[in-house]
């Protein structure tokens, strides 16, 4: 049982440069999140979903894009990559009564 | 949306010693779940432990049990017989019973000296 699994565990990029963070969990959750975490800060929900084909935006949406076409599958999309998108990106899952289980996370470094 | 609280940026506790971490939140819900989750300079989020409102009873988990009080609205963290390894950043989680989201407070960096 592997829980949360996200990828890539660490990223440079270039500015203006795009890539997509992978999130897949195998608990049959419905509910999966996308947040971010800045430098000694807390979590900032970035996009969430509540079942395969239903997105809505968290807090800080801007220059982020997601998609849920199966339960399993939560990729985080960051289209022409900006310094102030340096961060540490965590994807979660949960069932309805539970907490989060979280994945280990994943370092972006936009230079 | 609901807010959670702790307002102690940083703590620390001599190894062996008793240290408790304070979160308060504001709802209007009747029916909700709180959490504590470790963060390890790993940057791994762990749950710690968690409440059910609807609980009287506060949860403990080993070393580490809360005290909650749902009038005042206050959901501390006790760690006992502290460990080099408690140290961490913890943060305190709200989410509705019928909600999707969680609400996270902005965390509490805690020292443990040996």
């Amino acid at each position: 049982n592997a829980g949360v699994t996200q990828t890539p565990k660490f990223r440079i990029l270039k500015i203006g440069q795009s890539m997509t963070l992978q999130c897949t969990q195998d608990m049959n959750h419905n509910y999966m999140y996308w947040y971010r975490q800045d430098p000694g800060m807390g979590l900032k929900l970035i996009y969430y979903s509540v079942g395969a084909g239903i997105t809505d935006k968290g807090e800080v949406p801007n220059g982020y894009n997601v998609s849920r076409s199966t339960t399993e599958d939560f990729p985080l999309r960051l289209e022409l990559a900006a310094p102030s998108q340096t961060s540490v990106y965590f994807c979660a899952s949960t069932g309805q009564y539970y907490g989060y289980t979280f994945g280990s996370g994943t370092r972006l470094t936009v230079v | 949306a609901q807010t959670v609280t702790q307002s102690q940026p940083e703590m620390s506790v001599q190894e062996a010693e008793t240290v408790t971490l304070s979160c308060t939140y504001d709802t209007s819900e009747s029916d909700y779940y709180l959490f504590w989750y470790k963060q390890p300079p790993s940057r791994q989020m762990i749950l710690v432990i968690r409440q059910e409102a609807y609980k009287q009873q506060n949860a403990t988990e080993n070393r580490f049990s809360v005290n909650f009080q749902k009038a005042a609205k206050s959901f501390s963290l006790k760690i006992s017989d502290s460990q080099l390894g408690d140290a961490a950043m913890y943060f305190c989680a709200y989410r509705s019973a019928n909600g999707n989201q969680f609400y996270f407070g902005t965390g509490t960096s805690l020292t443990v000296i040996p």
